[in-house]
């Protein structure tokens, strides 16, 4: 089975830093990879797919990258309500759709 | 607006079963495949099933598969997951999700609510 990973598991940051988020498979997929946000008690919020596409709506602060085995998420100026949990999840037709454990960022 | 409404959970004994349902509105269900998601009381995502537009493909994850089926009523809006054999594992918010409806390969674009379901004796 393709494992996904993320890193960090936490992530301390201030209103205003830049941070990324990385997200690595096991195996090498194609870029059908997509990151989600997730605020306690909520349901998730897609703000990536195909690894650098942003959803719509989503703020432009918010980028992805990558291919391969490693992608990252990068929010170029944290803001108050980017405090979250944020999971990257691999789509790829050939695999089970798996999501990655998450990453908190918090103050 | 899409909507998302999942019911049915609730407290179950182990080994006993238990259908959830998802209502959609909003949007026009049957060109969209669906997802259901579910997430253990404190840890992260896991994907566990999929239907497609037609309903007539599905795929499950190893952890359920053989005692979920997944279906849906697109006369009604309306996906279905049918669970047996329910472990205290299985305790989670469940969430049933859209997928995007243009992309050639979709991921989950919008999220009900979920609902919870506990296994426990």
């Amino acid at each position: 089975d393709i494992q996904m990973t993320q890193s960090p598991s936490t992530l301390s940051a201030a209103v205003g830093d830049r941070v990324s988020i990385t997200c690595r498979s096991s195996q090498r997929v194609t870029d059908w990879l997509a990151w989600y946000q997730q605020k306690p008690g909520k349901a998730p919020k897609l703000l990536i797919f195909k690894a650098s596409t942003l959803e719509s709506g989503v703020p432009s602060r918010f980028g992805g990258s990558g291919f391969g085995t490693e992608f990252t998420l990068t929010i170029t100026s944290l803001q108050p309500d980017d405090f979250a949990t944020y999971y990257c999840q691999l789509y790829d037709p050939l695999f089970p759709r798996t999501f990655g454990p998450g990453t908190k960022v918090e103050i | 607006q899409v909507q998302l409404v999942e019911s049915g959970g609730g407290l179950v004994k182990p080994g006993g079963s238990l259908r959830l349902s998802c209502a959609a509105s909003g949007f026009t269900f049957s060109d969209y495949s669906m997802t259901w998601i579910r997430q253990a009381p404190g840890k992260g995502l896991e994907w566990i099933s999929y239907i497609n537009e037609k309903g007539d493909f599905s795929k499950y994850s190893d952890s359920v598969k053989g005692r979920v089926t997944v279906s849906r009523d697109n006369a009604h809006d309306s996906m279905f997951l049918q669970m047996r054999s329910l472990r205290a594992e299985d305790t989670a918010v469940y969430y049933c999700a859209r997928d995007q409806g243009v992309e050639v390969v979709p991921t989950a674009d919008s999220w009900g609510q979920g609902t919870l379901v506990t296994v426990s004796s």
